[in-house]
């Protein structure tokens, strides 16, 4: 089964830093589109980031660019997203999405929650 | 950057009923809109992408559909696990986009 895992959520201090991982399972993510998305407690979907198959191209949400990276490593069936920086308004349940054999960001993980609270 | 508007917001349905939900593109997408279906405390799960196809598994009763850059999701004979809240996405050029959100209550 094609599926993947985020990990690396936590509460940190505004200001602070974090790195989420997303392992895929049953597949070699290598090829394909990696998305980043967020919803805040309450609240819609928000896209965050998106890293190319290749790795060679890396988008992002207004709201972090500066802030955030994404990056993978495709040796270990990874992908990254470094949170430096963190604001209140960051805290959220992230989701990673692989555009899997598609275009479309379509294999949701389960989430991983990140707080950023004093 | 592209907007999408979707609406309702929030619509009130009976089991067996047919509901659409919108999306207006703020330009053009070349059909690259996809659907999902969210439930309370649950990971989204796509149910269409490129305006209209099915993704592996979705019945038949969910459909796409567009003009233009107004994209529609139909969802025909409602029973009780399609209530939830839907989004539209467009990932024709970063940064991708979300609708706000449909939530689709039992009246």
């Amino acid at each position: 089964e094609v599926q993947v895992l985020e990990s690396g959520g936590g509460l940190v201090q505004p200001g602070g830093s974090l790195r989420l991982s997303c392992a895929a399972s049953g597949f070699s993510l290598s090829p394909y589109d990696m998305s980043w998305v967020r919803q805040a407690p309450g609240k819609g979907l928000e896209w965050v980031s998106l890293i190319r198959g290749n790795g060679d191209a890396t988008h992002y949400a207004d709201s972090v660019k500066g802030r955030f990276t994404i990056s993978r490593d495709n040796s270990k069936n990874t992908v990254y997203l470094q949170m430096n920086s963190l604001r209140a308004e960051d805290t959220a349940m992230y989701y990673c999405v692989c555009s899997y054999q598609l275009l479309v960001p379509h294999v949701w993980g389960q989430g991983t929650t990140v707080t950023v609270s004093s | 950057d592209i907007q999408m508007t979707q609406s309702p917001s929030s619509l009130s349905a009976s089991v067996g009923d047919r509901v659409t939900i919108t999306c207006r593109a703020s330009q053009g997408i070349n059909n690259f809109l996809a659907w999902f279906q969210q439930k309370p405390g649950k990971a989204p799960k796509s149910l269409i992408y490129a305006t209209s196809k099915l993704q592996s598994g979705v019945p038949s009763k969910f459909s796409g559909s567009a003009s233009a850059t107004d994209f529609t999701l139909t969802i025909t004979g409602l029973q009780p696990e399609d209530f939830a809240t839907y989004y539209c996405l467009q990932y024709n050029s970063p940064p991708y986009t979300f609708g706000r959100g449909t939530k689709l209550e039992i009246k």
